[in-house]
């Protein structure tokens, strides 16, 4: 059973578009997460959930909305897409928000922008 | 997150033990020390994590010294499958509330050879 899932792998899509990114756990964790990892390989956190409320939102633009319609799913909404996004976006999730928990994370969306 | 120092790149020989060098001379009494790696186009993978005695678990050794300010990661007999980027992470603790944010350096890459 795959613990972290995310939907889809891939997406190429052209620039001003509207895409969202779909990410489920079956762990039963409390916390999700959204992180970034540009070209060069930099991971950075952009939003954690925790038991739906958003508890870490970093400088992000506004186009990137999360949703987390319960505790299990955490999506990501990207309006106007910019060549900018085009990176590597994983989500991840922890039993709970302490900052010493373990994070699990999914296999990443690949993300695309013409 | 507490600052980490690692070496960029190193190398291993198959059957041979991977001993990964890291440096937190800012750590805090109450924060752990964290291992992760990604191996190319998957997401990043918890391995093990400290806080003051040395840990295994069936991927690996932590050994963190008395003082706490370094650690090494030991992958006892390393295959070429363990070829990836290790990160370690000392999350910020302050107070229990920093809601697991992962600061990901850039990390060491371990390049396996047989």
């Amino acid at each position: 059973d795959t613990a972290v899932s995310q939907t889809p792998k891939y997406l190429v899509t052209q620039m001003g578009n509207d895409k969202s990114i779909k990410c489920e756990q079956n762990l039963g964790h409390d916390t999700m997460y959204w992180y970034k990892q540009d070209s060069k390989k930099f991971l950075k956190i952009m939003f954690s959930y925790n038991n739906k409320e958003l508890i870490i939102n970093e400088t992000v633009p506004n186009r990137f909305s999360p949703k987390s319609p319960d505790k299990a799913h955490l999506n990501l909404h990207i309006n106007s897409l910019e060549l900018g996004d085009s990176a590597v976006y994983f989500c991840a999730s922890s039993l709970t928000a302490g900052g010493q928990e373990t994070q699990y994370f999914g296999p990443g969306t690949r993300l695309l922008v013409l | 997150d507490a600052k980490t120092t690692q070496p960029t790149s190193m190398d291993c020989a198959e059957g041979r033990a991977a001993n990964l060098p890291c440096n937190h001379s800012t750590i805090s009494g109450n924060e752990y020390v964290y291992w992760y790696r990604q191996i190319h186009s998957q997401g990043p993978q918890y391995i093990i994590h400290g806080l003051k005695n040395n840990e295994t678990n069936e991927m690996a050794s932590l050994i963190i010294t008395e003082d706490r300010k370094s650690s090494t990661l030991i992958l006892p007999h390393a295959t070429l499958r363990d070829t990836a980027v290790y990160y370690c992470i000392v999350p910020r603790n302050a107070g229990g509330t920093s809601y697991g944010k992962l600061t990901f350096g850039q990390g060491t890459i371990l390049t396996v050879h047989p």
